[in-house]
């Protein structure tokens, strides 16, 4: 089946430890989104890529970076997490700027210890 | 600018009774509107979506939901409840940033199913 897998499902890092998180897609679309998700929250969109074409949420912080190699994976980086970065990490796509339907992975919980 | 307005944070059923989850938008252009369930510890799964035509719309699991433009609502409802549809509740509506488009979310309903 078609869909977006996030790897890992959980991942602990120390205070200030560069950490990666993973996305990846079957599904060939061409636009990938990053959101953020604290507990009881909304999901909040850091950035997407449209392709290669990369587009920064205007507040998200300059501590989060992305990297898409390809069209099917894509990266986030935090270069030094903060205890208010622990959260829900969500991966969607989308098939192109006209579709308007997400689809998202199941989520990378990341712990700040 | 757009934005979403879920009315109860909390709402709290019986087994076998209605459902009914608010979704109120506000929208400069015609709007893309979504309803999404998060399970714990899950990501998003769409249940339905309203982009244009038929005003009721039906989606997974018994889940519709009715697009009312006079009132700028779109509600969610299912006749019966079951104990698996505990979960949380997200309406969004879609708009144009860049070149993709991006969902504005409300800030999400608990549904509790009690027996």
């Amino acid at each position: 089946d078609a869909m977006v897998i996030q790897n890992p499902r959980y991942q602990v890092t120390q205070f200030g430890k560069p950490v990666t998180l993973s996305c990846s897609q079957t599904l060939n679309h061409n636009v990938m989104y990053w959101y953020q998700q604290k507990s009881s929250q909304a999901p909040k969109l850091l950035f997407h890529y449209y392709d290669k074409d990369f587009n920064n949420e205007a507040d998200t912080p300059d501590n989060f970076q992305s990297r898409r190699p390809n069209t099917s994976f894509c990266f986030l980086d935090i270069r030094s997490p903060g205890l208010g970065d622990a959260a829900m990490y969500l991966c969607a796509t989308s098939r192109d700027h006209v579709s308007n339907e997400q689809f998202f992975g199941p989520g990378t919980r990341l712990t700040v210890l | 600018a757009q934005s979403v307005t879920q009315l109860g944070s909390h709402v709290s059923v019986s087994e076998g009774a209605l459902v009914l989850l608010r979704c109120n938008y506000s929208s400069s252009v015609p709007p893309y509107l979504f309803w999404y369930v998060q399970y714990p510890n899950q990501g998003l799964q769409l249940l339905l979506k309203y982009t244009t035509g038929a005003t009721l719309v039906k989606g997974i699991n018994g889940f519709e939901a009715e697009f009312k433009k006079s009132e700028t609502s779109f509600h969610l409802t299912k006749p019966s409840a079951h104990m698996s549809d505990a979960a949380e509740y997200f309406c969004a509506v879609s708009g144009r940033t860049g070149t993709a488009s991006k969902l504005t979310f409300g800030t999400g309903t608990r549904l509790q199913v009690t027996l």
